[in-house]
């Protein structure tokens, strides 16, 4: 499977604790975004990078949250101190830049987080 | 604000009939729309996008810049198109890329 792949697929933690998830992009694509669904919604979008460098955050990303895409591949998402209301769907999607068009993005399986 | 209103959170159909799945959004500049359908236990994947002025899987979708609409119809229900159903935008603001998605149409296509 080539496509964008994350891992764990599914955490349980307790509140309080760290947790780190990640997303492997479709090689040669050199966009990445995070985004995060909660029951009943569409993605929300949280950050984006464009090779390692970190271009947009949204204001839903707390200083609890952290985002790195250190060598412009992978990318790592901790929330620390997590709380119940980051119980929710992570999803990371990849984009190969198209010109002056808006390009595709391509989204991987998701991370369901539960926070006890 | 920029915005994206899916008005239905659940659309049941009857096999052979025509669907629509509403979108209207709201963006001050011209923005590109996407459909984006999720089926059970799988990835969002691209249905997709006004500029493709393409058919896929018999859906089309006509972006209505008056009336700030882009939305999605079939006009022969599957079941098979049972699945949920994403309207997406993406701005023309440079350096901007970030996808606002709507709230989501549960399709039900009935035998």
């Amino acid at each position: 499977d080539t496509g964008v792949s994350q891992n764990p697929r599914h955490k349980i933690t307790k509140r309080g604790q760290n947790v780190t998830f990640r997303c492997d992009p479709i090689s040669e694509h050199n966009r990445l975004y995070w985004y995060r669904q909660t029951l009943g919604q569409g993605p929300e979008f949280l950050t984006y990078f464009q090779n390692e460098a970190q271009l947009e955050k949204s204001r839903l990303l707390s200083d609890r949250f952290s985002a790195e895409r250190p060598k412009g591949s992978f990318s790592t998402l901790e929330i620390q101190r997590t709380e119940q209301g980051d119980s929710a769907m992570y999803l990371c999607a990849s984009s190969l830049p198209a010109g002056g068009l808006k390009e595709t993005q391509y989204f991987g399986p998701g991370t369901r987080l539960l926070v006890l | 604000a920029q915005r994206v209103t899916q008005p239905e959170k659940l659309l049941s159909v009857f096999k052979g009939a025509p669907v629509e799945l509403k979108c209207n959004y709201s963006y001050s500049g011209s923005p590109e729309l996407f459909w984006y359908v999720q089926y059970s236990r799988q990835r969002l994947q691209l249905l997709l996008r006004h500029i493709s002025r393409e058919s896929i899987k018999g859906f089309t979708a006509d972006l209505n810049k008056g009336e700030t609409s882009f939305h999605l119809k079939k006009p022969f229900a599957q079941e098979e198109d049972s699945a949920m159903y994403y309207c997406a935008l993406s701005g023309t603001t440079s350096g901007t890329y970030k996808y606002i998605f709507g709230t989501g149409t549960r399709l039900k296509v009935l035998a």
